[in-house]
Parts: C-alpha cells; structure tokens; sequence
C-alpha cells in the first residue's frame, strides 16, 4: 500500500545534539513538507520541497535543516540551535494538483531531555 | 499571507446530536481550496471533506458537510449524527490554486462527545 512513513514515532534528543527525522513517501509525490504541531498553535510549516535537489523555508525554520537527494525521502534535522525543539512534527506529501490537499505520515514525537 | 481562523478551541456534542465547527479565513484570492482535516487521537491526519471556491453547492460526505459562504470567507463543518468516533481534533485549511501552493491550518477545534 501506499503511503507516508514516519520514523521514529518517539525519539529523545539531550540539549544541545542535533537529531534527525526521517520521512519516507512510495505515492510518487512531487512535493514534500514538514510542520510542527504545538497545544494550541496548530500546524506550522517548517519546509517543503516541490521537486528533487530544491527546497523552500517556511514559517518557522530557523534552528532546522533538511534534504532532498530523493523524490522518496525528505528527512529533517533539528538542530541544537532550535530554542524550544520539543514537539509533535508531521511530514506529508502532495501532487501539484492543489485539489487533493495532503497525505500525512503518523508523526514523530519529539522529547528534548 | 492567509490566515485561517478557527474561534472554538473546544466543543462538545451528544452521540446521535448535530454539531457545527466555524472557520473563517482571509484571502485575496478568488480561486482556492478549503478542506477540514481530523486528528484523532493516534494523531494521524485524516481529511474529511473538501469544497473549490469555485464551486457554489456545498460538499458533503456522508454525515459531514460544509457551508461555504465564500462572500463571508466562512467555511464551517456540520456533523451529523455524531458518533464517539467523531471525538478529534479537527483543522480547517486553506490551499490557493497555481503552483508550489500549501496548506495554511487553523489552530484547531477539539470535539468531544458524550454519551
């Protein structure tokens, strides 16, 4: 079956390391994105990515990172200059047809300890 | 830049009730997507319905359905017969039409429902 995958679903990262989720798509999706869930803030974009090579910031990616080396794969990394990391991080995909809105991952939950 | 606005951080509802989830959002544009979205509580993102500005009949999917009053920039979501499997988060969205467009997401209205 098609579809996003997530991994971790929990990962623990000590202040100050840098830590990196993964996001992987089998949909042949074009586009790719990260945002992050706080209580009460909804869904913030982080990145995203149209095409393989090429990635555009989003709303709040100051202390983040990421790649596009495969259509497949868009992984992020938190970086230890990310003030307040802890958070719930969804990754999803799309075709350019705006219609058809996203397809979410299961989300990666993470703790900075 | 579009916002979207929802102003009910929580709702509650009886099993078998009706429910409405308001959403109003701003934009220059005249063609866009709305859509609302559900995250239960496995936090998997589920999409429930979705409405083209273009397109004046409302959008329903089975027990759920929208009214769209693009005039007023509203977008609300009406829940029929509320089953506990209704009991989520729900997130209304915004996509604009053309190229390299996102979603931009409300802060989300919880539904609880009773028995």
């Amino acid at each position: 079956d098609g579809g996003i995958t997530q991994s971790p679903k929990y990962l623990f990262r000590k202040e100050g390391q840098n830590v990196t989720l993964s996001c992987e798509q089998n949909l042949n999706h074009d586009a790719m994105y990260w945002y992050r869930q706080d209580p009460g803030q909804g869904l913030r974009l982080i990145y995203y990515s149209q095409i393989v090579n090429d990635f555009q910031k989003g709303d709040i990616a100051e202390g983040y990172s990421v790649s596009r080396e495969k259509k497949e794969s868009f992984p992020l990394t938190v970086t230890s200059a990310q003030k307040n990391p802890t958070a719930f991080y969804l990754c999803a995909s799309s075709i350019d047809e705006q219609y058809y809105g996203y397809t979410f991952g299961s989300g990666t939950r993470l703790t900075v300890v | 830049a579009q916002t979207v606005t929802q102003s009910q951080p929580e709702m509650s509802v009886q099993e078998a009730e009706t429910v409405t989830l308001s959403c109003t959002y701003d934009t220059s544009e005249s063609d866009y997507y709305l859509f609302w979205y559900k995250q239960p509580p496995s936090r998997q993102m589920i999409l429930v319905i979705r409405q083209e500005a273009y397109k004046q009949q409302n959008a329903t999917e089975n027990r759920f359905s929208v009214n769209f009053q693009k005039a007023a920039k509203s977008f609300s979501l009406k829940i029929s017969d509320s089953q506990l499997g209704d009991a989520a988060m729900y997130f209304c969205a915004y996509r604009r039409t053309g190229t390299a467009s996102k979603l931009t997401f409300g802060t989300g209205t919880r539904l609880q429902v009773t028995l």
